[in-house]
């Protein structure tokens, strides 16, 4: 059964720019939850999709957004972006309500 | 909301037996507790989930006291590749919905 997987693995960005994360979870999982990574937050918590519909959200400003397909493919959009946006986001896909599978993330470097 | 706190970061050598402990004082009844090891660029991995009293799979053992107030996750016979950052979290139901509440990590150092 292949994990999830998070496309690209790297990106480079510059201020001002938007970028789009894609997380495929595993085949099943209908939830796909998005967190943000850095070395002096740890995880913060994004959002959460169900069945294409947003189930929480996390403290982020509104030029986070994400979305979630009928085949529960995700994508994760942050636009206007900011020095401060560059950190690992990670991607976890589960099924109704058992442990998370992460992906491996995708490094977003703003410069 | 509950919130979990755990220590910054531990030494271990190999062999020796490692124990870290979680505090989440505001854990509810219904609330369970998850612990998650992971290496540098790359994703946390599952390791192990209870609700109280021990938990014991093949790679660690879970024990909750009977206040819930912490836990402590306990590797046995670490090994140089059990170096990595090991999160606490506590899932919180929301509504009809449930939350993960991570904490900040333990970064833990096994030494030859």
């Amino acid at each position: 059964k292949a994990g999830v997987t998070q496309t690209p693995r790297y990106l480079i960005k510059t201020r001002g720019q938007q970028v789009t994360l894609s997380c495929s979870p595993i085949s099943g999982h209908r939830s796909v939850s998005w967190y943000q990574q850095t070395p002096g937050q740890g995880l913060q918590f994004l959002f959460e999709y169900f069945s294409e519909t947003q189930r929480n959200k996390g403290n982020f400003p509104g030029r986070f957004s994400g979305r979630q397909f009928s085949n529960s493919r995700s994508e994760m959009n942050v636009s206007t972006l900011e020095l401060g946006d560059s950190a690992l986001y990670l991607c976890a896909s589960s099924s109704k309500g058992a442990e998370a599978f992460f992906g491996q993330g995708t490094r977003l470097t703003v410069v | 909301l509950a919130k979990t706190t755990q220590p910054i970061s531990m030494d271990s050598y190999e062999g020796q037996e490692v124990n870290i402990t979680c505090s989440h004082n505001n854990i509810a009844t219904n609330d369970y507790i998850t612990w998650y090891q992971q290496f540098p660029s790359q994703g946390p991995r599952f390791i192990i989930q209870g609700y109280k009293t021990k938990v014991t799979n093949e790679v660690a053992s879970l024990f909750i006291p009977a206040d819930r107030k912490s836990s402590t996750l306990s590797l046995p016979r670490v090994s140089l590749s059990d170096t990595a950052v090991y999160y606490c979290l506590v899932g919180v139901r929301a509504g009809n919905n449930r939350k993960l509440i991570w904490g900040l990590g333990t970064s833990l150092a096994v030494n030859p």
